[in-house]
């Protein structure tokens, strides 16, 4: 069975911070792996993903994620919070048997303080 | 290039009504998703369809069905309306029919309020 498990439904960080969003997943296979942005009233934007390969991935708007196999992770990063970085954020694991079904997480809203 | 767009924005319907869903596809993608994001959570897939055919069902009863057209539109139907149906209802276009390594174009959703 694959899961996504997001720890801490709220995050807030000083603009200017590091931002770091938690996301641990269950697979029964190699994960294929994803981070989607959604702001107010909107649809879910690709941030980035991981499918093979380099284990670092560096995404739209700065971000970036690290696939860690030994902790089954897969957080996001950004090293300087923006207060345009303010929305929701979802992790996503899909696999070659879920084939065309992706889980996601239950989301990470993001507040950025001046 | 054209993104996926929905319609309409927003709905109200009462419990026991039937509703209809529409979703035009990223020009270029062949098929569609459809996901159920109610207030809180994350989407939760409801069906895929490629070519015109059902291609994967998630934990949704019969009374969720759904097309697809030739020109990869798509419509989400859903009957006997009950209140937990009030949700974000999101589609979602990708170029291949099991979409491994690629990611999900979503639209900017369908808000039905059932009362």
């Amino acid at each position: 069975a694959q899961s996504v498990t997001q720890l801490g439904s709220h995050v807030s960080v000083s603009e200017g911070a590091l931002v770091l969003l938690r996301c641990n997943y269950s697979s029964s296979v190699p994960p294929y792996l994803f981070w989607y942005v959604q702001y107010p009233n909107q649809g879910l934007q690709l941030l980035l993903k991981y499918t093979t390969g380099a284990t670092l991935v560096k995404g739209i708007n700065g971000f970036e994620a690290e696939f860690k196999k030994s902790e089954t992770s897969f957080h996001l990063t950004k090293p300087s919070a923006h207060m345009s970085d303010a929305a929701e954020y979802f992790c996503a694991v899909s696999n070659p048997n879920t084939g065309n079904q992706f889980y996601f997480g239950t989301g990470t809203s993001l507040t950025v303080i001046p | 290039e054209t993104g996926v767009t929905q319609s309409p924005t927003h709905l109200i319907k009462t419990r026991g009504q039937q509703v209809t869903l529409r979703c035009s596809s990223q020009s270029g993608h062949n098929t569609v998703s459809w996901y159920q994001q109610a207030l809180g959570q994350g989407p939760q897939f409801i069906f895929q369809y490629y070519r015109e055919e059902e291609n994967g069902r998630g934990n949704f009863p019969p009374r969720f069905s759904g097309l697809q057209f030739p020109n990869y539109s798509s419509e989400l139907n859903v009957n006997a309306l009950e209140l937990d149906d009030s949700a974000l209802y999101l589609c979602a276009s990708s170029t291949r029919q099991a979409p491994i390594d690629s990611p999900l174009h979503f639209g900017n959703g369908t808000r039905l309020t059932v009362t």
